[in-house]
């Protein structure tokens, strides 16, 4: 079983759509969750971090986290077509400096 | 927001020869430098992790004497690639953390370096 997990896509979404990416993670002592997006050829960037239980908003992006479940997800609000990248999920332990990556999920926002 | 920057961008090299990467932070002190490769239509691979002044912490499988880390000073990390062979072309990009800040996790990652072996 994979440390953290993502459906690998390609997801597809209209323009002006929810884009929905979701990932689940397998160490309950996960405290600290990222998502980041890489264009094709370029290195990651940041969108969100997430620590507690419930959602997390900032401009279109909407972080979600359920510890219970072992689950956190991304919502794209308005997609646009530069949202099309690889958006990937990943998982921190306190105490350790590592992040665990999902494999990421393919995005693309069709005008 | 912090900066990171590696150089070279891209670089093409002959089978045999070493290549150094640099990564640096450009607007903070990073107590914790990362580096990972990543492979065509693949994820990112964590190679090792660095604090300055002390020895680089390989992950399973990632030969230390063939990709040699420094971290000479909190803004400043060097990958060397030694006798780099065509099976080493990949993407290296570095990630550094801000121990000062509330998202102390949060790692910021430099814009990569890509390297052909011919």
């Amino acid at each position: 079983q994979k440390e953290v997990e993502q459906n690998s896509g390609p997801l597809s979404v209209p323009e002006g759509a929810i884009a929905s990416l979701n990932c689940t993670y397998s160490d309950r002592g996960s405290q600290s969750f990222f998502w980041y997006r890489q264009y094709s050829g370029k290195s990651p960037e940041l969108i969100m971090f997430i620590y507690s239980n419930g959602d997390k908003e900032d401009g279109r992006f909407t972080a979600q986290l359920n510890k219970a479940s072992q689950y956190v997800s991304l919502l794209i609000r308005d997609s646009q077509p530069s949202d099309s990248a690889t958006y990937l999920c990943a998982v921190n332990n306190f105490g350790n400096e590592k992040l665990t990556f999902g494999t990421g999920t393919r995005l693309t926002i069709i005008p | 927001g912090a900066v990171v920057s590696q150089h070279p961008s891209r670089v093409i090299c002959k089978s045999g020869t070493s290549v150094k990467i640099e990564c640096r932070s450009l607007d903070f002190q990073a107590t914790t430098m990362f580096w990972y490769r990543q492979f065509p239509k693949q994820s990112l691979m964590l190679m090792a992790t660095s604090n300055e002044g002390s020895k680089a912490t390989y992950e399973q499988g990632v030969e230390k004497d063939k990709f040699l880390i420094n971290h000479a000073s909190l803004t400043l990390s060097t990958l060397t690639v030694t006798s780099a062979h065509p099976e080493d072309s990949s993407f290296y990009i570095c990630s550094a953390r801000d121990g000062s800040l509330e998202s102390a996790d949060e790692q910021f990652f430099g814009p990569g370096t890509r390297l052909t072996v011919l």
